[in-house]
């Protein structure tokens, strides 16, 4: 099992770009979800999903979007890029809610 | 909301010492899950330890285990025989289980961390 897979790994966008930080599981785990990590900030949840089609926020959802059309896959969507958004992004899954979290790799995000 | 508050930034032991971290949360949950998290320089987080709310027994695994008192709303990491590899970030984190309402449980609410350092 390959686990958890984030890519890209490394991203530097300009303020108002938009794009896509891709999250994949193989492990069929029907709860997903997105956190972001800054600096003293410990991390916080973006959005998160309890299965294929059922999505919801989390503390902070302002700017992103998500969609879960498969169980495998839960990208994650920066509308228009601003700079309050570099951080390092880390998408997980678990068998069930309250079961052990895997976490990706992480992508480091910077807005310019 | 729930809140996690890890009261130590930093801690450094001496290798093959004993170290306590320690983890306070405030919820009014009465059903819930706690954890451990690693995360050593490579940045990838890592599950120390899991404990469920509902369970008395202090967690375990290997040279890692809770002290875990409900009533406090407490839940302190204790790393045995520190080595040179538990040098990392750790993160205390929270997760509700609602089960009356379609299980949501809103994710993991997390600590800000303690760096700890081991010493050789």
């Amino acid at each position: 099992n390959a686990g958890v897979t984030q890519t890209p790994k490394f991203q530097v966008l300009k303020t108002g770009q938009s794009m896509t930080l891709q999250c994949a599981q193989d492990m069929n785990h029907e709860y997903m979800s997105w956190y972001r990590q800054d600096p003293g900030m410990g991390l916080r949840l973006i959005h998160y999903s309890v299965g294929a089609g059922i999505t919801d926020q989390g503390e902070v959802p302002n700017g992103y979007n998500v969609s879960r059309s498969t169980t495998e896959d839960f990208p994650l969507r920066l509308l228009s890029a601003a700079p309050s958004q570099t951080s390092v992004y880390f998408c997980a899954s678990s068998y069930s809610i309250g079961g052990p979290q895997y976490f990706g790799p992480g992508t480091r995000l910077t807005v310019l | 909301a729930q809140t996690v508050t890890q009261s130590q930034p930093e801690m450094s032991v001496q290798e093959a010492e004993t170290v306590t971290l320690s983890c306070t949360y405030d919820t009014s949950e009465s059903n819930y899950y706690l954890f451990w998290y690693k995360q050593p320089p490579s940045r990838q987080m890592i599950l120390v330890i899991r404990q469920e709310a509902y369970k008395q027994q202090n967690a375990t695994e290997n040279r890692f285990s809770v002290n875990f008192q409900k009533a406090a709303k407490s839940f302190s990491l204790k790393i045995s025989d520190s080595q040179l590899g538990d040098t990392a970030m750790y993160f205390c984190a929270f997760m509700k289980h609602n089960m009356y309402s379609g299980g949501g449980a809103d994710g993991l609410t997390f600590g800000k961390g303690t760096h700890l350092i081991i010493q050789p």
